[in-house]
């Protein structure tokens, strides 16, 4: 596609529930970033892959949160027995190849839990 | 100690006046250094990228990376209001690690 296309948009949800979130990147971008972007805060990163591989996904909070890629294309963050702190924009980006000039970001996922 | 910090502001210049946006890291390993510009409830979008000492010119904009001081700039020229937005500063190691942004706004 001509961008990043993140969906839903917004996502409420209930405390416990789990939640997926969906990212489909630029045509021919290999590398897929996944980031979190709470209140007024900076953005902090969570999983990064490469293909379908995820050479670091050291910026998982805790083990409720995985995610996945298929094809070398859409990507899925999913969240299990969602918290009140897992709410933030989730934001997803994608470049050419993780040494890109930069990364293209979508419009993120605004997750709020309850 | 943070591996990118930005003095979080805000920052409030005259529309017309230079803006002046600063961050250091922390890996001297670093060789790309990125700003993004995000208005408020949008999404990050790439503004500028350096990768040498030295000063780079676009537009208004210029960026300024100093690998000895570990220190990268950002100067809005002719500040407009439409620039009022939070600046984020990137700096690509394993991942691109942002800091927290500054919070500009252009006066009138």
């Amino acid at each position: 596609g001509a961008g990043v296309s993140q969906s839903p948009s917004n996502k409420v949800t209930e405390k416990g529930k789990d939640v997926e979130l969906r990212c489909d990147p630029i045509s021919g971008h290999t590398a897929l970033y996944w980031y979190r972007q709470s209140l007024g805060q900076g953005l902090e990163f969570l999983i990064y892959f490469q293909g379908n591989s995820a050479p670091d996904k050291s910026g998982l909070p805790s083990d409720r949160f995985s995610a996945e890629r298929t094809g070398g294309s859409v990507s899925t963050l999913t969240i299990q027995r969602t918290q009140q702190e897992d709410s933030a924009v989730y934001l997803c980006a994608s470049s050419l190849s993780s040494r890109e000039d930069g990364y293209t970001f979508g419009s993120g996922t605004r997750l709020t839990v309850v | 100690q943070k591996e990118v910090e930005q003095n979080s502001g805000p920052l409030s210049v005259p529309e017309g006046a230079i803006a002046s946006l600063n961050c250091t890291y922390s890996d001297r390993g670093s060789q790309s250094f990125f700003w993004y510009r995000q208005y408020s409830g949008k999404s990050p979008e790439l503004i500028m990228s350096i990768y040498s000492n030295g000063d780079k010119e676009d537009g208004r904009f210029t960026a300024q990376l100093n690998k000895a001081s570990q220190y990268v700039s950002l100067l809005i020229r002719d500040s407009q209001p439409s620039d009022s937005a939070t600046y984020l500063c990137a700096v690509l190691a394993r991942q691109l690690t942002f800091g927290s942004g500054t919070q500009l706004t252009v006066l009138p």
